[in-house]
């Protein structure tokens, strides 16, 4: 088991659908992130929880929202999505302040809108 | 902007041989940097970082190279197997964000 898991690995949803994306850590980090990775492009980097706080969203559309009730879970929640927004939502948790700043990533939610 | 970006989209090699993955960066002030691995169907690894006040780092079978005066960096594999397909990342941190490269698509032929 990795120490950053998410559930569901694929998601199928519609457009007029809500769903929501579930990120565990299990490695005692104080942050943790959402990334969307479609192909061809970049990860692009949606929003950053540190202590429980989000400190960076992307300028990500409405229809994606956070939520991060302690240090070791964050969810996206999902309502009226685009047939644009398939793609692979990563979610990764870091230890800001310490001497180890790498991501640590999970599977990733493999998410198509119909 | 900042940016951190690799230089080719694919890349092959005959099984057994070195290979090398290039990556360059913008921002000369970026002190830290890591190699990520990403298989399909799974999210990035971490294989390896190094730090500004470094010029080169191994770990097991990859080296990586960090030149600060062109602001490049390379990732060696030595010996290449076939696990080591994937594609692969150079990423940057800044604030409180990480830049990622578009990723080299690493295949092994046997």
């Amino acid at each position: 088991e990795t120490g950053v898991t998410q559930t569901p690995r694929h998601l199928v949803m519609g457009m007029t659908n809500k769903k929501s994306l579930k990120c565990e850590q299990h490695l005692g980090h104080n942050a943790m992130y959402w990334y969307k990775q479609s192909a061809k492009k970049p990860l692009e980097l949606m929003f950053v929880y540190s202590l429980e706080e989000r400190v960076e969203n992307n300028s990500v559309p409405s229809r994606f929202s956070p939520e991060c009730p302690n240090s070791s879970h964050l969810f996206l929640h999902l309502h009226t999505l685009q047939p644009e927004d398939s793609a692979l939502y990563l979610c990764a948790s870091s230890q800001v302040g310490g001497e180890e700043e790498k991501l640590f990533f999970g599977s990733g939610t493999q998410l198509s809108v119909l | 902007g900042e940016s951190v970006g690799l230089h080719l989209p694919t890349l092959s090699v005959q099984e057994g041989d070195n290979s090398i993955i290039n990556c360059a960066y913008s921002n000369s002030a970026s002190d830290y940097f890591i190699w990520y691995k990403q298989e399909s169907g799974k999210g990035p690894q971490f294989i390896i970082d190094i730090r500004s006040n470094m010029d080169k780092r191994q770990g097991q079978r990859v080296t990586v190279l960090l030149n600060k005066t062109v602001k490049h960096l390379s990732l060696q594999i030595a010996a290449t197997q076939p696990g080591d397909s994937a594609v692969y990342f150079c990423a940057g941190p800044s604030g409180n964000q990480f830049y990622f490269g578009t990723g080299t698509s690493l295949t092994v032929i046997p």
